[in-house]
């Protein structure tokens, strides 16, 4: 089964890198994700990876994968506090008919000035 | 376009009434998903649809919940007869296949006393 796991919480200081790991267990995951989540709001796909990278970065987000270790992380380079929020990691089960999605807790991220 | 649209964004409701939660996806999205989010249990995915069709309801937690899309463009996810531990963030999300991840909408609140 699919089980998909996050630490509860970070804080980091504006202009740091801030780090978000993330743990899943299905092995034959095709596509792993992250969303960010503003208060009162929804999720905001952020980026993406296919399961034969090992990385991708995108402006400020780099995303690593090291699938051995079925380890996903979350960089934030020069962190703002704008970027206060709740980050989820997301795994694709390639078993499921559509692009059906596994959701880790969350990781509240806090930016202090 | 406007994004996926729920309503209401807040719902307080007493024990044992009929609530209606309602969703309007994007154009030509072809997957609507059901969400339903706590403190305690997270993100747990409800039922999701493919071209109208429910593909997989096992999340819905009991029969008290049920989920319908009469037409490609409106959902609604109906809990009868509503109780406290009902209390959550229920979002709704739609993709077209070949899409990379969901566009979430904003989420109704719903509050169950």
């Amino acid at each position: 089964g699919e089980d998909v796991e996050q630490s509860l919480f970070l804080s980091v200081r504006e202009g740091d890198s801030s780090v978000i790991n993330c743990t899943y267990t299905d092995s034959s995951s095709t596509y792993l994700y992250w969303y960010k989540q503003e208060p009162g709001a929804g999720l905001q796909l952020l980026t993406y990876i296919f399961s034969n990278m090992d990385m991708k970065q995108d402006q400020r987000l780099t995303v690593l994968l090291n699938k051995k270790d079925k380890h996903l992380s979350l960089r934030i380079a020069d962190t703002q506090t704008g970027d206060s929020a709740i980050y989820f990691c997301a795994e694709r089960d390639p078993k499921a008919a559509g692009n059906k999605l596994t959701f880790g807790g969350g990781t509240r991220v806090l930016v202090k000035p | 376009d406007a994004g996926v649209i729920q309503s209401p964004r807040h719902e307080v409701t007493e024990m044992g009434q009929e609530v209606t939660l309602r969703c309007k996806p994007i154009s030509g999205h072809d997957y609507l998903f059901w969400y339903r989010q706590t403190m305690m249990r997270g993100l747990e995915l409800l039922i999701y649809f493919n071209n109208n069709v429910p593909i997989d309801d096992s999340g819905m937690p009991e029969d008290r919940f049920s989920a319908k899309m009469p037409n490609a463009s409106f959902s609604t996810l109906k809990i009868q007869p509503s109780e406290p531990r009902d209390s959550a963030v229920y979002f709704c999300a739609s993709q077209t296949a070949g899409d990379y991840g969901y566009t979430f909408g904003s989420g109704t609140r719903l509050t169950v006393v």
